[in-house]
């Protein structure tokens, strides 16, 4: 099992805002990163570090983190940001470098 | 541009060696700043990271697949491999391959393949 959590499911209007978390110990120590996939495609990396955005994401992506907490807000979400996130983090607890968070089925109504 | 590609067999008898390689192009796996690490996705299910390789050869696994999984690169070829022994159908996956980048504050996987489907059966 992850020991990042995610919300499995998450829905929200066309135009509005959402935000979705990820919660891990690990957070405290370690920002995440945060990775869009549609189906039959690989991941995307969409956020990384405190907020950054890899060239030809769109600016309604970001990111931000309090305590044990990170969060993904799209702002102003489009049809085309209906897909599955990830978050991904160092591991603090020493067993292994890398760890996934469960994912979040995105829908966009 | 950065390409990673996978390659291997897509169909694995139980109790096998499952076999993958990825080839990468476009930039040099003898990076400093990168490993190189599989990842692998169960049909309708997460992301599970199974293990990575620097380019000097250091490793690093998942512990629960430590016992079966070994991960080389080849920095000659700019490859680098994956061999997970002992196989059942809960390996059935799809595979990718993917760049890491590590800093002290994070880690974060900026590049992936295509991904390749593997499945475990007789």
């Amino acid at each position: 099992s992850s020991e990042l959590t995610q919300d499995p499911a998450v829905s929200v209007a066309l135009g509005q805002t959402v935000r979705i978390a990820c919660q891990g110990d690990s957070l405290r120590s370690y920002f995440a990163s945060w990775y869009q996939q549609k189906p039959g495609q690989p991941p995307v990396l969409v956020i990384y570090g405190k907020n950054n955005r890899p060239s030809g994401i769109p600016d309604r992506f970001s990111g931000s983190s309090s305590g044990n907490t990170a969060s993904l807000t799209i702002t102003g979400a489009q049809a085309e940001d209906e897909a599955d996130y990830y978050c991904n983090s160092r591991d603090s607890s020493g067993n292994h470098p890398v760890e996934f968070g469960g994912g979040t089925k995105l829908t966009v109504l | 541009q950065l390409q990673l590609q996978e390659s291997g067999p897509g169909l694995v008898k139980p109790s096998e060696t499952l076999s993958l390689t990825c080839t990468v192009s476009g930039g040099s796996i003898n990076n400093s700043n990168y490993y190189w690490d599989w990842i692998r996705q169960p049909p309708g299910r997460g992301l599970e990271w199974i293990g990575g390789v620097y380019y000097r050869g250091s490793t690093y696994y998942k512990p629960s697949l430590k016992s079966r999984v070994t991960i080389s690169v080849d920095t000659s070829k700019n490859q680098f491999s994956l061999k997970l022994n002992s196989v059942t159908a809960a390996d059935t996956a799809v595979y990718y391959c993917a760049r890491r980048y590590v800093i002290w504050s994070g880690a974060h996987f900026d590049y992936w393949g295509q991904g390749t489907p593997v499945t475990v059966s007789s």
